[in-house]
């Protein structure tokens, strides 16, 4: 069974400064890993997604992630954060063969302080 | 661009009522899906359907949840008779593919169902 571990349930950057959630794997198969973002009363919107190309993808909005095998992690980063970053965030897992549904982390809310 | 949509976006309902949530998703997607959220937890599996029939269902999808397109375009989550617990963020999701790699899921807003 696969799962993601997202630590940290909240998140407080200041404005300018680089933005890090964290999000560790686990999964008995390569999978691929997704990050989602959910701004305030709307859905999940795709942030970027690994699939086994570079380990360091590139994603909207400025976001990146980088995946890293040896510590099964998919941590997302972003070098300055801007208000519009509020959110929550949710780092997401599945495999490869598509046979089993996205399994989602509990989120992390970020806040990004004036 | 083509988006998921879901109605309605807030639904209140009485402790053992049946309610509809239903969706619209992106035309050319072929698997659908449904998720819920509770407040405070994490984004959960409810099920999956393909060509008329429920491809994937999770624990939670027990004998009170069914799923239905009932037309070309909508597909609705029913619980028959609601309870305290099935409070949640509901949202429908659709996909070209099953392979997520691909072909990622686009999600709703989500429909908030209170059970009162």
């Amino acid at each position: 069974a696969q799962s993601v571990t997202q630590l940290g349930s909240h998140v407080s950057v200041s404005e300018g400064a680089l933005v890090l959630l964290r999000c560790n794997y686990s999964s008995s198969v390569p999978p691929y890993l997704f990050w989602y973002v959910q701004y305030p009363n709307q859905g999940l919107q795709l942030l970027l997604k690994y699939t086994s190309a570079a380990t360091l993808v590139k994603g909207i909005n400025g976001f990146e992630a980088e995946f890293k095998k040896s510590e099964t992690s998919f941590h997302l980063t972003k070098p300055s954060a801007h208000m519009s970053d509020a959110a929550e965030y949710f780092c997401a897992v599945s495999d490869r063969s598509g046979n089993t549904p996205l399994v989602f982390g509990k989120g992390t809310r970020l806040s990004v302080i004036a | 661009e083509p988006e998921v949509t879901q109605t309605p976006s807030h639904q209140v309902t009485q402790m053992g009522q049946e309610v509809i949530l239903r969706c619209v998703p992106i035309s050319n997607h072929l698997y659908f899906y449904w998720y819920r959220q509770i407040l405070g937890q994490k984004v959960e599996f409810l099920v999956s359907f393909y060509n008329n029939e429920i491809s994937e269902k999770s624990e939670i999808f027990d004998d009170q949840f069914s799923v239905e397109r009932p037309d070309g375009s909508n597909f609705t989550l029913k619980i028959r008779s609601t309870k305290l617990e099935d409070s949640a963020m509901y949202f429908c999701a659709s996909s070209v593919n099953r392979g997520l790699g691909n072909s990622p899921l686009h999600f709703g807003n989500g429909t908030r169902l209170t059970v009162t």
